[in-house]
C-alpha cells in the first residue's frame, strides 16, 4: 500500500527553466510534508517542508505547494541548474508517526 | 557537529548469512530510523528507535531487527539473507520525533 506516490520516475528540464515535481498521497492524517534531494552514493538531504496548515512554502529557488483537497503536493524549482540534477523524494508524516517516502523522481537538468 | 555515520560503507554477503549494520546518530539526537532503498521502490521504512525502544515498525519480515543503545547508537541486523535483500540501507536521526530526518550515506549491501 503506497501511501505516498511519485508517478513520474524521471523528469528532464532545460537549464534556466522551471522544474515541477509532483507527489500524491492517500492518507488524510498526514500533516507534515517534506522534500528530500539525493545524489548518488550519498544519503538524502532535507530540502524544504510544509505543514498542513499552509498551502505554500518558499525557500530561495524552491517552493512547495500543498493542495489538501486533492491530496497533492508539488515542488517547483525556478532557474533550474545542472547541479539540481538528483533524485527528489517527497515524504509525509502524521503526528508521532514515521516518515513515509515516495518512490522518487530523477531530475535531469540539461545545459 | 558530525553528521550521521554508518558503517560499513559497502558489504558483500552470500545467501543464508547474517549481517549487522551500524549507525551513529548526530550528537544529541535520540530518534534513529532505518530505511531500505531499492530501485523503483523508493525508501521503505524499516523501524524507528527512541530511547532504546522501538517506537515504530514497517512491514518487513522478522529477519530484520534492530536495537538502540543508551548512547543512541543503533544497529540493524538481517538474518538468513536473501538475494532480494540487496539494497542501500539508510540510517537517519532526529532530535525527538521522526519527522525531519538527517540521513547518513548508507550501507550498500550486496547479497550473492
Amino acid at each position: 500500500d503506497q501511501q505516498v506516490k511519485q508517478n513520474s520516475p524521471s523528469l528532464s528540464v532545460q537549464e534556466g527553466r522551471i522544474s515541477i515535481l509532483n507527489c500524491d498521497y492517500t492518507n488524510s492524517m498526514f500533516d507534515y510534508f517534506l522534500w528530500y534531494k539525493k545524489y548518488p552514493a550519498e544519503g538524502p538531504t532535507f530540502l524544504i517542508s510544509i505543514s498542513s496548515i499552509k498551502d505554500k512554502n518558499e525557500d530561495g529557488r524552491f517552493t512547495v505547494f500543498l493542495n489538501k483537497s486533492a491530496k497533492h503536493l508539488s515542488l517547483h524549482i525556478v532557474s533550474s541548474q545542472p547541479g539540481d540534477s538528483a533524485v527528489y523524494f517527497c515524504a509525509a508524516s502524521s503526528e508521532g508517526g514515521k516518515l513515509i517516502f515516495g518512490q522518487g523522481t530523477e531530475l535531469s537538468v540539461k545545459p | 557537529k558530525a553528521g550521521v555515520t554508518q558503517t560499513p560503507r559497502y558489504l558483500i554477503k552470500t545467501r543464508g548469512q547474517q549481517v549487522t549494520l551500524s549507525c551513529s546518530p548526530i550528537s544529541g539526537h535520540r530518534s534513529v530510523s532505518w530505511y531500505q532503498q531499492t530501485p523503483g521502490q523508493g525508501l521503505q521504512f524499516l523501524f524507528e528507535y527512541f530511547s532504546e525502544t522501538q517506537r515504530n515498525k514497517g512491514n518487513f519480515p522478522g529477519r530484520f531487527s534492530g536495537r538502540q543503545f543508551s548512547n543512541s547508537r543503533s544497529e540493524m541486523n538481517v538474518s538468513t539473507l536473501e538475494l532480494g535483500d540487496s539494497a542501500l540501507y539508510l540510517c537517519a536521526s532526529s532530535p525527538q520525533t521522526a519527522e525531519k530526518l538527517f540521513f547518513g550515506s548508507g550501507t550498500q549491501l550486496s547479497v550473492l
